[in-house]
């Protein structure tokens, strides 16, 4: 079945360390986004990418980094400089820009211990 | 920039009630306009989507409309069970970006 996977679906993280969420889609689909929600808050986006070897950062993009070496895998490091990691993180994909449906992934929580 | 918001934040209603929620959003050129469910601790799950060049779309007890003109989109449930019971959120497309831009969600209960 086609669809989004994300991994772990739990991680913990000590201070100072970085992790590395995955998202991997087997959908055929060029635009993939990393999304952090927080209680009340709403979905914020922190990257995005349109092709392979090309990303955008977003709207709270300072601490994460991210690759796109494969048209199918997008993960998300988060880095040692996010001082407030702890969050539940989605990955979405979509076809291409416009109009289309948006495909999310069913998501990885970061707790920082 | 695209502002979305989502009122009520939550709401608590008795099975069976029709219920209506309700999405506003600051800029009208846009491309599409989508509502998602989520449960508690899950990833989206897409329930409708509505292309700017319509004005409503239909699936099972749901209908959304959408009116572009007045920045606004309902979601309809008709006859509301229990198993409704999550978070609904509508995201909109922006014309001129594909990003997708979301707002806060309505936390819906539905109680027996």
């Amino acid at each position: 079945d086609g669809g989004i996977t994300q991994s772990p679906k739990y991680l913990f993280r000590k201070e100072g360390q970085n992790v590395t969420l995955s998202c991997e889609q087997n959908l055929n689909h060029d635009a993939m986004y990393w999304y952090r929600q927080d209680p009340g808050q709403g979905l914020r986006l922190i990257y995005y990418s349109q092709i392979v070897n090309d990303f955008q950062k977003g709207d709270i993009a300072e601490g994460y980094s991210v690759s796109r070496e494969k048209k199918e895998s997008f993960p998300l490091t988060v880095t040692s400089a996010q001082k407030n990691p702890t969050a539940f993180y989605l990955c979405a994909s979509s076809i291409d820009r416009g109009r289309d449906t948006a495909f999310f992934g069913q998501g990885t929580r970061l707790t920082v211990v | 920039k695209q502002e979305v918001t989502q009122i009520p934040a939550a709401l608590s209603v008795p099975e069976g009630e029709n219920l209506v929620l309700n999405c506003s959003f600051t800029d009208s050129a846009i491309y599409n306009l989508q509502w998602f469910r989520q449960d508690p601790g899950k990833g989206l799950t897409s329930l409708l989507l509505i292309q700017s060049s319509q004005r409503e779309q239909t699936s099972g007890r749901l209908n959304a409309s959408l009116d572009k003109s007045s920045g606004r989109s309902t979601l309809y449930i008709a006859a509301s069970q229990p198993g409704d019971s999550a978070t609904y959120l509508c995201a909109v497309r922006p014309g001129g970006s594909y990003i997708p831009t979301f707002g806060r969600g309505t936390s819906l209960i539905v109680h027996p």
